[in-house]
């Protein structure tokens, strides 16, 4: 069984911040990790991916990921924070035998102030 | 990257009535679709997956004869609310993935359809 832990529903940046969310998984399997975003009302968007190779993933809008098996974490960061960063994120994992059926953490909203 | 269409993105319908929700792959062919279901300030839920030409396989404690899934074709998946009630009401999302089995990486979202039942 999978599962996915995102510490922090809510976290509060200001605008030109580091933007660290987090993100914790369980797996019994060498996992696929996801980090989505969604804006109000709308679809989720892929930011980045880690399949297998290097562990640290770079994505859209400058946000990477880096994969550490040790501690089991797929933390999302973004050196500098934008307003339009704004939005609910989500982490996922999915099983590499199972096909593309995704295990979501909670999400946290993020909020960027100015 | 793949594009998938989910229509309509809002409907409101009585109680009682059944409400159809597309899911179309637009430039690739889907041998699986996953619907999600999402409550406000939650997370995604996986409902079910539908394979192509054979019958969706649907999480535990999915009801699957009020949520009944159509993958008819390779572009094309339905998903049908049947005597939807109040607590019906949320958000679906669909996804779709090119591929078929081990390996696959991505499945591609709907833009997803907020569903509310009065």
């Amino acid at each position: 069984a999978q599962s996915v832990t995102q510490l922090g529903s809510h976290v509060s940046v200001s605008e030109g911040a580091l933007v660290l969310l987090r993100c914790n998984y369980s797996s019994s399997v060498p996992p696929y990790l996801f980090w989505y975003v969604q804006y109000p009302n709308q679809g989720l968007q892929l930011l980045l991916k880690y399949t297998t190779g290097a562990t640290l993933v770079k994505g859209i809008n400058g946000f990477e990921a880096e994969f550490k098996k040790s501690e089991t974490s797929f933390h999302l960061t973004k050196p500098s924070a934008h307003m339009s960063d704004a939005a609910e994120y989500f982490c996922a994992v999915s099983d590499p035998q199972a096909g593309t059926a995704l295990i979501f953490g909670k999400g946290t909203t993020l909020s960027v102030s100015s | 990257g793949a594009v998938v269409s989910q229509h309509p993105s809002r409907v409101i319908c009585k109680s009682g009535t059944s409400v159809k929700i597309e899911c179309r792959s637009l430039d690739f062919q889907a041998t699986t679709m996953f619907w999600y279901r999402q409550f406000p300030k939650k997370s995604l839920m996986l409902m079910a997956t539908s394979n192509e030409g054979s019958k969706a396989t649907y999480e535990q404690g999915v009801e699957k004869d009020k949520f009944l899934i159509n993958h008819a074709s390779l572009t094309l998946s339905t998903l049908t609310v049947t005597s939807a009630h109040p607590e019906d009401s949320s958000f679906y999302i669909c996804s779709a993935s090119p591929a078929r089995g081990r390996g696959d990486t991505e499945a591609f979202f709907g833009q997803g359809t907020r569903l509310t039942v009065v």
